[in-house]
């Protein structure tokens, strides 16, 4: 078992529908993040949540909702995309906020149609 | 503003040595990553320089200056699997992990 799962890894959906992204971490850690990766871009930090109580939010468009159950579970719901929105979406943990080592899953790759 | 600064593709022959660098302007410095990224699949963490140097670890090494905005990453002996994309990241001086847009390494026989 990886030590951070993502699911689905690819997703299609249109601009009217509603869809999660699923994350699962099973390493301990106390901070999750969202990033968002495009093609020959920079990683875009989205989300970070510490002890599950969210500490950033990149100024991510509010069709982007972010939930986070518990230390092991991060959730990205998504509703009203625009086509610009797809991308891969990567979830990381790491051990604290200050703990530099990311450990990432294999992200769910997003197309809006 | 913030910046990282990487070339965004390299090629290289199997067997020889490739010099992957990687410039940075931040708002304060607490460190700087490299990550390789296999196309579809995770980044997975190579090195970690917080002081000036080199950091050695197998086939890959790691060297900062910190006067220097300047940061490299050193692959010896290069194999085919070592094609992938190599990420440079700074964590500034809030601890935030500003990233660069990646280096893609193909790797020729």
């Amino acid at each position: 078992e990886t030590g951070v799962t993502q699911t689905p890894r690819h997703l299609v959906m249109g601009m009217t529908n509603k869809k999660s992204l699923k994350c699962e971490q099973h390493l301990g850690h106390n901070a999750m993040y969202w990033y968002k990766q495009s093609a020959k871009k920079p990683l875009e930090l989205m989300f970070v949540y510490n002890f599950k109580e969210q500490t950033e939010n990149n100024s991510v468009p509010s069709r982007f909702s972010p939930e986070c159950p518990n230390s092991s579970h991060l959730f990205l719901h998504l509703h009203t995309l625009q086509p610009e929105d797809s991308a891969l979406y990567l979830c990381a943990s790491s051990q604290g906020l200050d703990t530099g080592e990311l450990f990432f899953g294999e992200g769910s790759r997003l197309t809006v149609l | 503003g913030q910046n990282i600064d990487q070339p965004t593709e390299m090629t290289a022959t199997e067997g020889a040595i490739v010099q992957i660098n990687c410039t940075y302007q931040t708002s304060g410095f607490n460190g700087l990553f490299w990550y390789q990224q296999h196309a579809g699949e995770a980044p997975t963490f190579l090195s970690y320089n917080v002081l000036d140097g080199l950091e050695e670890k197998g086939r890959f090494s790691s060297f900062l200056s910190r006067s220097k905005g300047y940061s490299y990453l050193l692959l010896k002996e290069l194999q085919m699997k070592d094609s992938a994309s190599y990420l440079c990241a700074v964590k500034d001086s809030n601890y935030q992990l500003i990233w660069g847009a990646g280096t893609k390494l193909i790797i020729k026989p």
